[in-house]
């Protein structure tokens, strides 16, 4: 079966952009989440929805970040007004149940630079 | 705030020798202690697991060791191969949070 998708897979931004990178997560999974990757760096945590809930914000680094998943599927997390610090490798992952303990699929990243 | 302090940043071994991979945790709300594995390019990928009820969990070549007065726990690779060559992060939950705070990594290359 298909696993998590992410879309584009590389974007390049001038300064002041805005952008929209997509995930698609495995079909049925009820929890997604946002990870941005810096460079040599691990995951670090953005947002986490339940359906199309969106109930932990708390990692979104200000407020040009937004994230939504309307339909409780296909999520976008948004950029407005890029900066240099935003470049990074943003992951979605999805996850079939609603415990820590649930196993994390993760897809394989847009990786965002800014100039 | 630094709650999964991972070491070390990176390491060489030699094919058929044991990579370890150590993780420090500061929080003991910590129930589920997962290690991912990532290639270049490719995100990362659940490598094994435990739950701190025990102190060591195997799967193959792959094992956990947890030890809980500690707050440690470590990734032990037997007979390393080069196909292991990846980037392991090690991971907690926050308790009450659906979200994983992920270790800084570790670079492994297993040398032919």
């Amino acid at each position: 079966g298909a696993g998590v998708s992410q879309s584009p897979r590389y974007k390049v931004a001038k300064r002041g952009q805005d952008v929209a990178l997509r995930c698609d997560p495995i079909s049925g999974h009820v929890s997604l989440f946002w990870y941005q990757q810096a460079l040599g760096q691990g995951p670090e945590f953005l947002t986490y929805f339940q359906n199309e809930a969106q109930l932990d914000k708390s990692g979104l680094p200000s407020d040009r970040f937004f994230a939504e998943r309307p339909e409780g599927s296909v999520s976008t997390l948004k950029i407005q007004r890029t900066q240099q610090e935003d470049s990074a490798v943003y992951l979605c992952a999805s996850s079939s149940g609603l415990f820590t303990y649930n196993e994390q699929f993760f897809g394989p990243g847009t990786r965002l630079t800014v100039l | 705030q630094q709650q999964v302090k991972q070491s070390p940043q990176s390491l060489i071994v030699q094919k058929g020798g044991i990579s370890i991979i150590n993780c420090a945790y500061e929080n003991t709300a910590f129930d589920y202690f997962p290690w991912y594995q990532q290639f270049p390019g490719k995100g990362p990928a659940l490598l094994i697991a435990i739950r701190p009820d025990v102190s060591e969990k195997k799967e193959g070549r792959f094992t956990i060791s947890f030890n809980k007065s500690a707050k440690q726990f470590s990734l032990h690779i037997m007979d390393s191969q080069p196909g292991d060559s990846a980037t392991y992060f090690c991971a907690a939950p926050i308790q009450g949070a659906q979200k994983l705070v992920f270790g800084q990594g570790t670079r492994l290359t297993i040398n032919p």
